[in-house]
């Protein structure tokens, strides 16, 4: 399985929305609403941000939304702090009931 | 509190084996299923492992099939991963994680990750 495909880096400005891109397959993103998206600060675990594409966690901030079309799901930042440099993974499960990550994108705020 | 804890992780030979271990504390630990996920250094994650909430349904990714067994012993809120045949590939951070409660769920709650080196 290969791996989604994201950009390696995407930056903006304090206050600034920027969109992260995770484009798979008919095989994953496009076969199931099973779409995840992680934040990463610099040595610390992953933190789940975005589940089923679109919903967030209890104590996420409302900055972050998701969406999906076809075999593209993306993320969305509005309102960028600070706060919100770190990296960006998204997640699929798979029509062979497994799961795949991103290549994981690096948001810079500027 | 609720929580991930890994261990075992270490420097081991090619070709060496490895068990790594993942206590789970603050939630009700036999009704979710389990994961394995790894992150080698300056790479992205990637999903090795998931193991339902019985035991009884598992996955692995392609390329570790045949070297690693996923376990649990929900009577001891534990998880755990035996690495065998370790390769240099094999080396990352390997973290448990908390998906859900049926397949397709996402990762909720992560440990802090174990650091596995294979080198001679």
């Amino acid at each position: 399985q290969s791996a989604l495909t994201q950009p390696a880096s995407v930056s903006g400005s304090p206050g600034q929305s920027i969109t992260i891109s995770c484009t798979g397959t008919s095989s994953d993103v496009g076969g199931y609403n099973y779409v995840s998206w992680y934040q990463q600060h610099p040595g610390k675990a992953p933190k789940l941000i975005i589940y089923d594409v679109s919903n967030r966690p209890s104590g996420v901030s409302n900055r972050f939304s998701g969406s999906k079309s076809g075999n593209t799901a993306s993320l969305t930042i509005s309102g960028l702090q600070a706060e919100d440099e770190a990296d960006y993974s998204c997640s699929s499960y798979t029509t062979i009931s497994t799961y795949v990550f991103g290549t994981g994108t690096k948001v810079t705020v500027l | 509190q609720v929580q991930l804890v890994e261990s075992g992780g270490g420097l081991v030979k090619p070709g060496g084996s490895l068990r790594l271990s993942c206590a789970a504390s603050g939630f009700t630990f036999s009704d979710y299923y389990m994961s394995w996920i790894r992150q080698a250094p300056g790479q992205g994650l990637e999903w090795i492992s998931y193991i339902s909430s019985s035991g009884t349904t598992i996955y692995y990714e392609d390329s570790v099939t045949g070297r690693i067994t996923i376990s649990r012993d929900n009577a001891k809120n534990s998880l755990y991963l035996q690495m065998n045949s370790l390769r240099a590939e094999d080396t990352a951070v390997y973290y448990c994680a908390r998906t859900g409660y049926m397949w397709g769920d996402a990762f909720d709650l992560w440990g802090q990750g174990t650091m596995v080196t294979v080198s001679s």
